[in-house]
């Protein structure tokens, strides 16, 4: 168990819907990071949150997107939903910023869209 | 840009014996980090083993060990005394040294173990 909670656990949903993922880091780690993985692929990295604060965005689409909370959950919000857009969309967490601070993730959100 | 490249998508290996799977990787950094990720079929995401570039000693996790080679830009992970529980979709990754917000990950190789 890596400390990163995910919710919830599946989701099945029809084109055009939207969802909203979420995600509790570890316990102390400012920074949350999304990731999609597609059927046998490697992670993208969508975004990252670092205290409240966008730090970084990855291979994100417009119709996407996430915020972190002063209690530092983050939700990623997922709309206009497509076929494609199926995935395990993964949070991960870390203490801080820098390249040593190892990512933690979560079990994933097995997004499934009809 | 930083590129990570698993050229194995299968291997396979025998229960006790041992196996080793390739990475490389592209960059014009020197110093960062590399990671081994193990998925198991739960789909959880495990961190295995970590290396700092700057560390020419290879990173050991008990039965799993790095053979980094910086000048060659090669990252391998071996397994020893392979066990069923060690059958799993395998990620290296890259990571740059001052954030690590855009952690790179290559396309993983599924290993099985075999009986």
């Amino acid at each position: 168990d890596s400390g990163v909670t995910q919710t919830p656990k599946h989701l099945i949903t029809a084109t055009g819907q939207r969802v909203t993922l979420r995600c509790s880091p570890r316990s102390g780690d400012l920074s949350v990071y999304w990731y999609q993985q597609s059927l046998d692929q490697g992670l993208q990295f969508l975004i990252q949150y670092y205290n409240g604060e966008e730090r970084a965005k990855g291979n994100i689409l417009e119709r996407f997107s996430a915020q972190q909370f002063p209690d530092l959950h983050s939700e990623l919000n997922l709309s206009s939903l497509e076929l494609g857009d199926s995935a395990l969309y993964f949070c991960a967490s870390s203490v801080g910023l820098q390249g040593s601070d190892t990512q933690y993730f979560g079990p994933g959100t097995r997004l499934t869209v009809l | 840009a930083q590129t990570v490249t698993q050229s194995q998508p299968e291997m396979s290996v025998q229960e006790a014996e041992t196996v080793t799977l390739s990475c490389t990787y592209d960059t014009s950094e020197s110093d960062y980090y590399l990671f081994w990720y193990k998925q198991p079929p739960s789909r959880q995401m495990i961190l295995v083993i970590r290396q700092e570039a700057y560390k020419q000693q290879n990173a050991t996790e008990n039965r799993f060990s790095v053979n980094f080679q910086k000048a060659a830009k090669s990252f391998s992970l071996k397994i020893s005394d392979s066990q069923l529980g060690d059958a799993a979709m395998y990620f290296c990754a890259y990571s740059q040294i001052y954030n690590n917000n855009d952690m790179r990950f290559g396309a993983g190789t599924r290993l099985t173990v075999k009986p």
